[in-house]
């Protein structure tokens, strides 16, 4: 399995709040990506890196942001947390010369 | 945009065959690949295409047409196990996945 961990696993947090999840890796892959996953919509990407320091957005970036200051650590920060924010957020990733992203266990987050 | 559209839900009996088809529309494409997850679980890897034709993986086999821009995933000999959600997701530019929404396969004794 790839060394890919995702901290906290659960966390209720209150609308307003600023928070934080981790993705941490051990493979040394290039590429690092945040998924949210909701009923009905599958997984939809937030934000991505392709580098340290080299991140873009994905298609529901808004209320989001990242950051890559090692290869093994990509942040997800939601910088004022709102209920439509609620969701499961898996961390992925992918060497970039394979085909296939290794994901984390997710986390599950509730915002009230 | 980015698009790949498949069915919601899929029931088979055990020892059958099955096929969850998907159709994409996206702005650069690489290939497309399956992935599984069990609920509550994470998504798992299952195959990949990247040029037309059928990949079989034990029982799994996986299939692409790049001038229709569909693909499935077809599963054979079911087993209870495989009572799971299944997503396709295609490969674009920049190496970013894009999925889609996924289909519940119930399998039945």
């Amino acid at each position: 399995d790839a060394g890919i961990t995702q901290s906290p696993r659960h966390k209720v947090t209150e609308t307003g709040t600023p928070v934080t999840l981790r993705c941490h890796q051990t493979e040394n892959h290039r590429y690092m990506y945040w998924y949210r996953q909701d009923p009905g919509h599958g997984l939809r990407l937030i934000h991505y890196s392709y580098g340290v320091k080299d991140t873009d957005k994905g298609e529901v970036s808004d209320g989001y942001s990242v950051s890559r200051s090692k290869t093994e650590d990509f942040l997800l920060t939601l910088e004022s947390a709102t209920s439509s924010q609620t969701s499961v957020y898996f961390c992925a990733i992918s060497e970039g010369q394979r085909y296939e992203a290794f994901f984390g266990q997710g986390t599950r987050l509730t915002v009230v | 945009g980015q698009s790949l559209e498949q069915p919601s839900e899929v029931t088979a009996v055990e020892g059958a065959i099955v096929q969850i088809n998907c159709t994409y529309q996206t702005s650069g494409f690489y290939g497309l690949s399956w992935y599984q997850q069990h609920d509550g679980g994470a998504p798992t890897f299952l195959s990949y295409n990247a040029l037309d034709g059928l990949e079989e993986t034990g029982r799994f086999s996986s299939f692409l047409s790049r001038s229709d821009s569909y693909g499935y995933l077809l599963l054979q000999e079911l087993q209870m196990k495989d009572s799971a959600s299944y997503f396709c997701a295609a490969l674009g530019d920049f190496n970013k996945f894009y999925f889609g929404s996924g289909t519940k396969l119930n399998v039945k004794p």
